[in-house]
């Protein structure tokens, strides 16, 4: 199983430009997260999902929209980049809340 | 709201030695979950431990346990027999329950010295 893809790895945005974060998952997880991660921050919940059609708002949830038409995918948009949103991004699966998360392998997006 | 602080930045320990890693945690809750994930320089993100709320019996995990306090809200991470691949950042999690939701810690960076 190839588990959580994220695409891409690595991506530089100029300020305003807009993005989509690929998130995929072939474990027929129903639970699937977005977290960022910044220096001395650890990592903080952006949105999250209990199964298709169905997402909420984690802790830091401005300037990131997300969808989630399908149970394998769940990607997270960025309408205009700003610099406060450069960080490392997560996706995340589980078979249930509380299971073990499934972590992609990270995306690192610098926004200039 | 749900808080997780891990006060120590940053700890080193030699090779085939003990580390206890602390974290303590906020909540209302009394139903939840705890975790413990390794990050290694890949930036990959690994499971090491697992802790149910309701049961009292601390985790083990080969040389990886927990000590868990309930009641002072303390859920630590001793390592035993340190080993070189054991030099990661090291993050406490909280797991909610329901709802997906997970708060983690700010990290603990772990360095084994040969």
């Amino acid at each position: 199983n190839a588990g959580v893809t994220q695409t891409p790895k690595f991506q530089v945005l100029k300020t305003g430009q807009s993005m989509t974060l690929q998130c995929a998952q072939d474990m027929n997880h129903e639970y699937m997260s977005w977290y960022r991660q910044d220096p001395g921050m650890g990592l903080r919940l952006i949105h999250y999902s209990v199964g298709a059609g169905i997402t909420d708002q984690g802790e830091v949830p401005n300037g990131y929209n997300v969808s989630r038409s399908t149970t394998e995918d769940f990607p997270l948009r960025l309408l205009s980049a700003a610099p406060s949103q450069t960080s490392v991004y997560f996706c995340a699966s589980s078979r249930a809340t509380n299971e073990k998360l499934f972590f992609g392998s990270g995306t690192q997006l610098s926004v200039l | 709201a749900q808080t997780v602080t891990q006060s120590q930045p940053e700890m080193s320990v030699q090779e085939a030695e003990t580390v206890t890693l602390s974290c303590t945690y906020d909540t209302s809750e009394n139903n939840y979950y705890l975790f413990w994930y390794k990050q290694p320089p890949s930036r990959q993100m690994i499971l090491v431990i697992r802790q149910e709320a309701y049961k009292q019996q601390n985790a083990t995990e080969n040389r990886f346990s927990v000590n868990f306090q309930k009641a002072a809200k303390s859920f630590s991470l001793k390592i035993s027999d340190s080993q070189l691949g054991d030099t990661a950042m090291y993050f406490c999690a909280f797991g909610m329950n329901t709802g997906n939701q997970f708060y983690f810690g700010t990290g603990t960076s772990l360095t084994v010295i040969p």
